[in-house]
């Protein structure tokens, strides 16, 4: 069936250093894939998404590319920031305009001044 | 906008009581999903209503848990006889009729003692 695999946490990094979290994923035909991160004590924002092959989505200096020949979908970002700890979410849903998401189970993020 | 509203935010139950989590959609959307969130873990899709309609109950366990979205008023995710393993965070996400763009609650963190 369709799932998300995401790299464990937690992850502890200095501020402005380079963040990579990977994701892979498993689906049948063309998924829309998407990173939401949670704030503590907060729902889950979208962060970013890419609904087809060599898409990239970007937002707040995030980056994935959507790549198909090897099914992942990594999140970077150049230089983070203390604001940034939080957890991250990779996701799938199946076809376009699916109704349910398929989550990974999430990255511990943070940043220490 | 208010955005999706979720509530309570905490919720303590004593096993065997009923636990009722509430969840009213952003204004416009008519589509209303329904997640948990077990601790350390990342979100499992229960439910998909949309107004008076069950469309997708596949993530639903098969005893002791319903959902309703009545014509009038918000989505109701009712827990009966809550156990301890009934413990954890619910989200709800609602969207457009389009089905795209998600928003997600703030979630009800329910406790069963």
């Amino acid at each position: 069936g369709d799932s998300v695999t995401q790299m464990e946490g937690p992850v502890t990094l200095s501020e402005e250093a380079f963040l990579t979290i990977n994701c892979t994923y498993t689906a049948t035909g063309y998924p829309s894939l998407f990173w939401y991160v949670q704030y503590p004590g907060e729902g889950l924002q979208l962060l970013l998404k890419a609904t087809k092959a060599d898409d990239k989505g970007s937002n707040k200096g995030f980056e994935a590319t959507y790549r198909k020949e090897t099914t992942s979908f990594h999140l970077e970002k150049g230089s983070v920031q203390v604001s940034d700890s939080a957890v991250y979410f990779c996701a799938l849903s199946a076809r376009t305009g699916a109704n349910n998401l398929f989550f990974g189970t999430g990255t511990r993020l943070t940043v220490i001044p | 906008n208010a955005g999706v509203m979720q509530n309570p935010r905490h919720l303590v139950r004593r096993r065997g009581q009923e636990a009722r989590l509430r969840c009213s959609p952003m204004k416009g959307h008519s589509h209303v999903y329904w997640y948990r969130q077990l601790p350390e873990e990342g979100l499992k899709f229960m439910v998909y209503l949309q107004k008076e309609n069950i469309i997708d109950e596949s993530g639903m366990p098969k005893e002791r848990f319903s959902a309703e979205f009545p014509k009038e008023g918000p989505s109701i995710l009712r827990i009966q006889q809550v156990v301890r393993g009934d413990s954890a965070a619910y989200f709800c996400a609602s969207s457009p009729p389009e089905g795209n763009g998600y928003t997600f609650g703030s979630g009800t963190r329910l406790t069963v003692v």
